[in-house]
């Protein structure tokens, strides 16, 4: 079966605009997870969503926003970027509510760079 | 959250066993220890997880100590491709990401 899908792969965009990224998860999953990655912080967990209701946060400000449809499909939203913005986004998607027993498939990510 | 403690590289000769260390001494009695690794330019990929039991895989084994205070993910016979940047999480109904461990393997 296909795979976790992001698109675009590739996103460049300026200071002060707004950028919208989409994740398909594997058909069937319900749980996607957003996750930001840099050099120097690493991955960072930033929203998770179940059946459209976002479940678990991290500690990003509120210009990083998220939605899950009814299909699964989610897509998050940075308004406002800045320079630091610029980082691969990870989605990953598993299949049920509880994640603990369970493993998460990763897309190949979204690289924003913001100039 | 749950707190993971690796080291932050390791080396090994290909084609011989790797045996990857994690310490998690605050791990709760709910919490499952997975292992994520990351080649380079792709998305971290699932390798193994367990509870409390030893675990094997395809892949790997993971060997959880009597007091699930560490656990070690052990690469039966290294080859170039394993080169990555393995995690050690303790999941505990989300995967948070530590710093991880980078495996290089020599020819």
């Amino acid at each position: 079966k296909a795979g976790v899908t992001q698109t675009p792969r590739y996103l460049i965009k300026t200071r002060g605009q707004q950028v919208t990224l989409s994740c398909s998860p594997i058909s069937g999953h319900r749980s996607v997870s957003w996750y930001q990655q840099t050099p120097g912080q690493g991955l960072q967990f930033l929203f998770e969503y179940f059946s459209e209701t976002q479940r678990n946060k991290g500690n990003f400000p509120g210009r990083f926003s998220g939605r899950q449809f009814s299909n699964s499909r989610s897509e998050m939203n940075v308004s406002t970027l800045e320079l630091g913005d610029s980082a691969l986004y990870l989605c990953a998607s598993s299949f049920g509510q509880n994640n603990m027993n369970t493993e998460a498939f990763f897309g190949q990510g979204t690289r924003l760079t913001v100039v | 959250d749950a707190k993971t403690t690796q080291p932050n590289s390791m080396e090994s000769n290909e084609e011989e066993p790797v045996h990857l260390p994690c310490n998690h001494s605050t791990i709760s009695g709910t919490d499952y220890i997975h292992w994520y690794r990351q080649l380079p330019s792709q998305g971290p990929e699932y390798v193994i997880h367990g509870l409390t039991s030893n675990v094997n895989n395809r892949m790997a084994s993971l060997a959880i100590a009597e007091d699930r205070k560490s656990s070690t993910l052990i690469l039966h016979r290294a080859t170039l491709r394993d080169a990555a940047v393995y995690y050690c999480i303790l999941n505990d109904d989300k995967i948070i990401f530590g710093k991880g461990t980078r495996l290089h393997i020599l020819p």
